[in-house]
C-alpha cells in the first residue's frame, strides 16, 4: 500500500508560521486529511480534503497540495498547537487507509 | 451528537484471544462507517479495520492483521466489534474506533480502550 512520508519534528516559535509536510504518490490521487494528537488524547480532524476545515477549528489551521506534497499551514502557532500532526489518505484502489508517521510539533 | 464509546480491552497472553466493541450512539451504523484504529506505545496511528460502503458493502484489513482480526456489526445493538485472535505482543496498542466521513476523514473518535499482550 501507499507510503507517507512527514518529517518526524518540526519546530516553530511562538507568533510564527509552521508548516508541515506529508510526501507521497497517493497524495497526488487522493484527498489528504491532518489529525491534531495532543497527549493523552484522541486525535482531532483539523483539515480534511485538502484544504477544508471543520467548524471549531482556527482560521490559524490550513492545508495545500502540491503534486506529491501536502502541507499542513499552522499560522501564528501558539503554545497550545504542540502536539503530534498526522496525515492521511483514503486508498480507494487498495481499499486500505493510510496514515503518515507523524510529526512533532514544538512550539518554542 | 455522535458519541463513539470502546471497551473490552485488557491485558491478554500471546496466541490468545480478545473482543473490543463500540457503540455507536446519535448515529445508525447502517448509514455510518465506523472503523478501528491502532496506536502502540509511542508510536503513531495505524489504521486497522472497518465496514466500507464504497461500492458493495464489505469489511477491509490492514495486512497486518488479515486473517487474524474480523470486524464485524452488530445494527440492532449500534455496536461495531473487533474480534482479535492469534494476538502477538506487535498488536499491543490503543486501539480507537472512529466515523469516516465523505472523503474518507474520521471525524469523530471514541477515548480508546487499551489492549496489551504480554506473557
Amino acid at each position: 500500500s501507499f507510503v507517507l512520508s512527514q518529517p518526524p519534528s518540526v519546530s516553530v516559535a511562538p507568533g510564527m508560521t509552521a508548516r508541515i509536510t506529508c510526501a507521497g504518490d497517493s497524495v497526488t490521487i487522493y484527498g489528504v486529511h491532518w489529525y491534531q494528537q495532543k497527549p493523552g488524547q484522541a486525535p482531532v480532524v483539523v483539515i480534511y480534503s485538502n484544504s477544508g476545515r471543520p467548524s471549531g477549528i482556527p482560521e490559524r489551521f490550513s492545508g495545500s497540495k502540491s503534486g506529491n506534497t501536502a502541507t499542513l499551514t499552522i499560522s501564528t502557532a501558539e503554545a497550545g498547537d504542540e502536539a503530534d500532526y498526522y496525515c492521511q489518505v483514503w486508498d480507494i484502489g487498495g481499499d486500505h487507509r493510510v496514515f503518515g508517521g507523524g510529526t512533532k510539533l514544538t512550539v518554542l | 451528537q455522535v458519541q463513539l464509546v470502546e471497551s473490552g480491552g485488557g491485558v491478554v497472553q500471546p496466541g490468545r484471544s480478545l473482543r473490543l466493541s463500540c457503540v455507536v450512539s446519535g448515529v445508525s451504523l447502517s448509514v455510518s462507517e465506523i472503523h478501528w484504529v491502532r496506536q502502540a506505545p509511542g508510536k503513531g496511528l495505524e489504521w486497522v479495520a472497518g465496514i466500507s460502503y464504497y461500492g458493495n458493502t464489505h469489511n477491509s484489513y490492514a495486512d497486518s492483521v488479515k486473517g487474524r482480526f474480523t470486524f464485524s456489526r452488530d445494527s440492532f445493538k449500534n455496536t461495531i466489534n473487533l474480534q482479535m485472535n492469534s494476538l502477538g505482543t506487535e498488536d499491543t496498542a490503543m486501539y480507537y474506533c472512529a466515523r469516516v466521513r465523505d472523503g474518507g476523514f474520521f471525524d469523530k473518535w471514541g477515548q480508546g480502550t487499551r489492549v496489551t499482550v504480554s506473557s
